[in-house]
């Protein structure tokens, strides 16, 4: 079945304890994304990676890190949690981004309280 | 400034009636799509409809279909024959074809009563 899973689905740590979520897609998409959901704002890019070795930077990257070193995995780093990360997040994959009418898979997302 | 613009913060609706969630979008791009999402309590993200920007004709997906008015920037989503099953969050998002994300609005919960 294709799918992207994302782990764990609920987390709550600490302020300022390293943690990482994991994401991977069994679809061989070249396209991977980060996103932060929250009440108001709706859904916001964290992260982004067009392929392997190639990732930039969305519209909220303060805090996260991510890394792309298989095509399958796109884990987010959070170096030093804080309360203000705090959030639902997302991980999303397309085959690429040649098309806008492309569809984006998501994971099942993964709650973060940071406390 | 804003991409998407949802107004509706909630909605309530009577089972069997038909529900229209507002979406305004914001792009100078010619090229763009408009997606609806539905995310459930259990708070997966489930695609629904696709609407580009050249598509002549109204995007329709069973009950679900969307009210395109390029010239207002508009792309509501109609839901027919609202099921109890209806009720959740619904996200319009837009991809422009020089950008590498979805943006989205701030979404429209939606509530079904019996």
């Amino acid at each position: 079945e294709a799918q992207v899973t994302q782990n764990p689905r609920y987390l709550i740590t600490v302020t300022g304890k390293k943690l990482t979520v994991t994401c991977s897609q069994n679809m061989n998409h070249e396209y991977m994304s980060w996103y932060r959901q929250d009440p108001g704002l709706g859904l916001r890019q964290i992260y982004y990676s067009m392929n392997v070795e190639v990732t930039d930077k969305g519209d909220v990257p303060e805090g996260y890190k991510v890394s792309r070193k298989e095509k399958r995995n796109f884990p987010l780093i959070l170096e030093s949690p804080s309360p203000n990360q705090t959030s639902l997040y997302f991980c999303a994959s397309s085959l690429n981004m040649d098309r806008v009418d492309t569809e984006a898979f998501f994971g099942q997302g993964t709650r973060l309280t940071v406390v | 400034a804003q991409k998407i613009t949802q107004t509706q913060p909630g909605m309530f609706v009577q089972e069997k009636e038909a529900v229209t969630l507002d979406c305004t979008y914001d792009t100078s791009d010619p090229s763009y799509g408009l997606f609806w999402y539905k995310q459930p309590s259990s708070g997966e993200m489930i695609f629904l409809i696709y609407q580009g920007s050249y598509d002549q004709q109204n995007a329709t997906e069973g009950r679900y279909s969307l009210n395109f008015q390029k010239a207002r920037k508009s792309a509501n989503l109609v839901i027919s024959a609202s099921q109890l099953g209806d009720s959740a969050m619904y996200f319009c998002a837009m991809r422009e074809r020089n950008d590498y994300k979805l943006s989205f609005g701030a979404g429209t919960t939606v509530t079904v009563r019996a």
